[in-house]
């Protein structure tokens, strides 16, 4: 059974840099197409960023609101997800979920790590 | 890119059915069959009830069920029962790469 857990998350100020990690067993990680979700606190889901398999190109792609600060990476072999987030803003305070993306699916989901930016 | 549309709220009785719809265009709901549902209880992570617009992964209730409609995909809950109380987003590939989630449904089992 396919496992998330992400880690990382904590208290920041604004302005400052946080890195996430999300920590996948139980399937094939090196052929997932890996996704990161947030929800702020009593708001809806969104999107974030994913990054493809390396067999197939291992790009990235990322939500307008991150795009140029936060940059989406992998570890194969670690089975690690990583989620480099600079210039953090108020408004990125959020749960933030990984997620394997399938199908234009997100299954499962980890349970998730709080991100919180405030001075 | 906008949040697609949902009711921010619907109930049902025990044993009644619910319906919730979630709006888009035709560059997201539209125009692809990647439209999935999710249930998120407080406190927990989101999980998958429905995928490709009327597909039910193995272990969810044949309760739940999914269609599409031009621009509207909806989730249609039979048979309400009390854990069904929850928040549910709609989800659709808008074409460039990218996801849009919806608004988000509470919904209320009375």
């Amino acid at each position: 059974e396919a496992q998330l857990v992400e880690s990382g998350g904590g208290l920041v100020m604004p302005g400052e840099s946080l890195r996430l990690s999300c920590a996948a067993s139980g399937f094939t990680f090196t052929n997932a197409w890996m996704n990161w979700v947030r929800q702020a606190p009593g708001k809806g889901l969104e999107w974030v960023g994913r990054i493809q398999s390396k067999a197939h190109g291992g790009t990235t792609e990322y939500a307008a609101p991150v795009k140029g600060r936060f940059t989406i990476s992998r570890d194969d072999s670690k089975s690690t997800l990583y989620l480099q987030m600079n210039s953090l803003k108020t408004e990125d305070t959020a749960m933030y979920y990984c997620t394997i993306l399938s199908s234009g699916t997100f299954d499962p989901w980890g349970q998730g790590t709080l991100v919180t930016v405030s001075s | 890119q906008s949040a697609l549309t949902q009711p921010p709220s619907a109930s049902g009785s025990p044993g009644q059915s619910v319906t919730i719809s979630c709006t888009g265009t035709s560059s997201d709901v539209g125009g692809y069959n990647y439209v999935s549902w999710y249930q998120q209880h407080p406190g927990k992570a989101p999980k998958l009830m429905i995928h490709e617009v009327s597909k039910r992964p193995s272990g969810v209730p044949d309760r739940f069920s999914g269609s599409k409609s031009g621009n509207t995909a909806s989730l249609t809950v039979s048979g309400l029962q009390a854990e069904d109380e929850a928040d549910y987003y709609c989800c659709s590939y808008t074409g460039i790469k990218s996801y849009v989630f919806g608004t988000g449904t509470k919904v209320t089992v009375l």
